[in-house]
């Protein structure tokens, strides 16, 4: 069975500062990796996707990841955090291969920005 | 465009009894997908349905059910309800199988079981 683990639980940042979150997948087949982001008292968005091709995605509010197939990890940046990314952040894989069309979350990052 | 619909938004139930949620999907959209969040185990999935057809279904008990109509709308159902069954409970819908076509999530169905 996949799994899906997110190295940090909560992370707090002061506006401005770089980010990375850590994520790494366990499974050695072709997998759809997702990074979804939950707001306070919102609903789940995605941020960005990777199926092929480019290892570099860029995403929505100037979020990207790079997915690294020799270490199984799909790590979310961002250059300049500002206060309003302060949510809960997700990332998620997807078996590709068989059909199953489940997807497999980690536990989450709180990200908190300081102002 | 209208998002996913969950209804109730929130609901509070006893040990031992029953509950339905429903999902009513983006127009279009023909694949729904359950997901259960808790503190504890984060989000897994429960069942994935499409064309009125159960395609997938997570590790959780048979308490755990659910349908799809032909207006693509989805209900799931609890029996015999434990106190673990509180969570958040997620529907996704995409327009065809797979997070790939684009998952747009609902709000939730809160559910409290007292």
């Amino acid at each position: 069975a996949q799994s899906v683990s997110q190295h940090n639980h909560h992370v707090i940042l002061s506006e401005a500062a770089s980010l990375e979150l850590g994520c790494n997948y366990s499974y050695g087949g072709t997998v759809n990796l997702f990074w979804y982001v939950q707001y306070p008292g919102q609903h789940l968005q995605l941020l960005l996707k990777y199926f092929s091709g480019d290892p570099l995605v860029k995403g929505i509010k100037g979020f990207e990841a790079e997915f690294i197939k020799s270490k199984f990890s799909f790590n979310l940046r961002k250059p300049s955090v500002q206060w309003s990314d302060t949510a809960e952040y997700f990332c998620a894989v997807e078996n590709s291969g068989a059909g199953s069309y489940q997807l497999t979350f980690g536990k989450g990052t709180k990200l908190s920005v300081i102002p | 465009k209208a998002g996913v619909t969950q209804t109730p938004r929130y609901l509070i139930k006893t040990r031992g009894q029953q509950v339905t949620l429903s999902c009513s999907p983006i127009s279009g959209h023909r694949s729904v997908s359950w997901y259960q969040q808790t503190p504890g185990q984060g989000l897994q999935f429960l069942f994935e349905y499409f064309s009125e057809t159960q395609r997938n279904k997570g590790n959780f008990p048979g308490r755990f059910s659910g349908r799809q109509f032909s207006n693509s709308r989805s209900e799931m159902n609890v029996s015999t309800l434990e106190l673990g069954d509180s969570a958040l409970y997620l529907c996704a819908s995409s327009r065809q199988r797979g997070a790939g076509h684009g998952y747009t999530f609902g709000s939730g169905t809160r559910l409290t079981v007292v």
